[in-house]
C-alpha cells in the first residue's frame, strides 16, 4: 500500500525559504520507473504543478517558478525535499506531494497523494 | 507557458450524463489524466492515459480524446460525484506537467 505524508511549517514569512519534506511508504526511489513530484492549491483556486523528481534523480521544475524551487531525494530514508525560497503571501497554498508514474517518458500522473499541508506565508 | 481549458462549471441532474471538457493544443500528442476533488480532501485520480480507469473507480467514470479536446463523462450522475475535476497532460515535449483550471460539477 503506497501512502505518503508531507511536513514542514505551517507559517513562514515573507522571504524566508520555504523546506518541505514528503515521507513515503510502500515503494522505493531507487525503483527504475517511480517518480515523486509536488503540487500545491491556494485556497480556492485551482492545482499547480510544482516539481517532480524520478528514480534515476531525472528532476523536473515548473518554468514559472524553476528559479525558486529544489527538489531532493534521500532514497535510504523515502523522503523526498522540495524547497521554496523567497516566499511571497501569494505562496499560501496547501502543498501536496504524489507518486508519480511516468509515461514512455514523459511526465505521465499521479496516483497516490498525501493529504497535503497548509502553508501560510506572512509576516 | 502551456494551457489546458476547462469550463469552470457544469451541472447536471441526477440519474443524467456530465460531460466535462479539456483543450490544449499537446493534447493531440500527450495523453490526459483526470482528477476529482472533494471539499478538503486531496484529489483522486479517476482516469489515466486517456480513457484508463484505476481500479476502484466506478464504471460510469470514463474518458475520451478527439484531437486536442479530451472529455471526462459520468454517465448516470449520482449526488456524491459533486466535486471539482481537474485535467492533466504534459506540454508538448512531455517533460512538464500541466493542470486544467478546473470544473466544478454540480448536482442539480
Amino acid at each position: 500500500q503506497i501512502t505518503l505524508k508531507e511536513s514542514g511549517p505551517t507559517l513562514v514569512k515573507p522571504t524566508q525559504t520555504l523546506t518541505l519534506t514528503c515521507t513515503f511508504s510502500g515503494f522505493s526511489l531507487s525503483t527504475s520507473g517511480v517518480g515523486v513530484g509536488w503540487i500545491r492549491q491556494p485556497p480556492g483556486k485551482a492545482l499547480e504543478w510544482l516539481a517532480l523528481i524520478y528514480w534515476n534523480d531525472d528532476k523536473r521544475y515548473s518554468p514559472s517558478l524553476k528559479s525558486r524551487l529544489t527538489i531532493t531525494k534521500e532514497t535510504s530514508k523515502n523522503q523526498v525535499v522540495l524547497t521554496m525560497t523567497n516566499m511571497d503571501p501569494v505562496d499560501t497554498a496547501t502543498y501536496y506531494c504524489a507518486h508519480s508514474v511516468p509515461i514512455y517518458g514523459t511526465a505521465g500522473y499521479f496516483d497516490y497523494w498525501g493529504q497535503g499541508t497548509l502553508v501560510t506565508v506572512s509576516s | 507557458s502551456y494551457e489546458l481549458t476547462q469550463p469552470p462549471s457544469v451541472s447536471v441532474s441526477p440519474g443524467q450524463t456530465a460531460r466535462i471538457t479539456c483543450s490544449g493544443d499537446a493534447l493531440a500528442k500527450q495523453y490526459a489524466y483526470w482528477y476529482q476533488q472533494k471539499p478538503g480532501q486531496a484529489p483522486v485520480l479517476v482516469t489515466y492515459k486517456d480513457s484508463e480507469r484505476p481500479s476502484g473507480i466506478p464504471e460510469r467514470f470514463s474518458g475520451s480524446s478527439s484531437g486536442t479536446t479530451v472529455t471526462l463523462t459520468i454517465s448516470g450522475v449520482q449526488a456524491e460525484d459533486e466535486a471539482d475535476y481537474y485535467c492533466q497532460s504534459a506540454d508538448s515535449s512531455g517533460t512538464y506537467v500541466v493542470f486544467g483550471g478546473g470544473t466544478k460539477l454540480t448536482v442539480l
